[in-house]
């Protein structure tokens, strides 16, 4: 089986800081994603890649970057963190050899100081 | 859009009785849903998932059917634990605007009692 590693696991920056987060995965999966988890509002899609040096805007990219170097990475970048957010960032691939399933790391917890 | 609409963000329950967590969606598109568990501090896991309609599918004790003519994916159990303590979420496969999509709803947080 594959596993999602995303890097860091906790993360602390301060007002305007750029922060970049990194994901990798070793399913050799095509698709992958970035969503924010707020309490409360579910997940909501940031950026997604179909492919290598392919990006994707989702609802909210608005203040995000991101980068598909490689089939294996996904990073995405903070581009200017906004005081007192706090959210857990969660990265997947998805499987369509396996009804469309997504398959998630455990995420990146964000608090900005 | 597409949507999908979680009613209840918390459930708490004792140990040992049923459940059930709603989940109704809107779609101008054949539905594909599924249903998401994360323990506290993991990833989220699929649980469920289905397109057929009216044929019940269950996993780990857990069990939905997707009923087409109400556009819901409702999740059950019968006897709940303590380790089914967990986020759940549903979700609607959508693939509007050319791209494929996973919506989720808002999340149930579902705690269990001893």
């Amino acid at each position: 089986g594959g596993i999602i590693t995303q890097t860091p696991k906790f993360l602390i920056g301060q007002e305007g800081q750029k922060l970049t987060l990194k994901c990798q995965q070793n399913f050799n999966h095509d698709t992958m994603y970035w969503y924010r988890q707020d309490s409360g509002k579910g997940l909501r899609l940031i950026y997604y890649s179909i492919t290598e040096n392919d990006l994707q805007k989702g609802d909210l990219s608005e203040g995000y970057d991101a980068s598909r170097e490689k089939k294996s990475s996904f990073s995405l970048t903070v581009t200017s963190a906004q005081k007192n957010e706090m959210a857990v960032f969660l990265c997947a691939s998805r499987d369509r050899s396996s009804a469309e399933t997504l398959y998630f790391g455990s995420g990146t917890r964000l608090t900005v100081l | 859009g597409d949507s999908v609409t979680q009613t209840e963000g918390l459930v708490t329950l004792t140990k040992g009785l049923p459940v059930m967590l709603n989940c109704t969606y809107q779609t101008t598109y054949s539905p594909f849903l599924f249903w998401y568990v994360q323990h506290l501090n993991e990833a989220p896991k699929l649980l469920l998932k289905s397109s057929t309609d009216n044929k019940r599918t269950e996993h780990q004790g857990f069990y939905a059917t997707l009923h087409k003519s109400s556009s819901s994916f409702h999740l059950q159990k019968s006897s709940v634990q303590l380790s089914d303590s967990a986020l759940y979420f549903c979700a609607l496969s959508a693939a509007s605007s050319g791209s494929w999509q996973l919506i989720f709803g808002s999340g149930t947080q579902l705690t269990v009692m001893p």
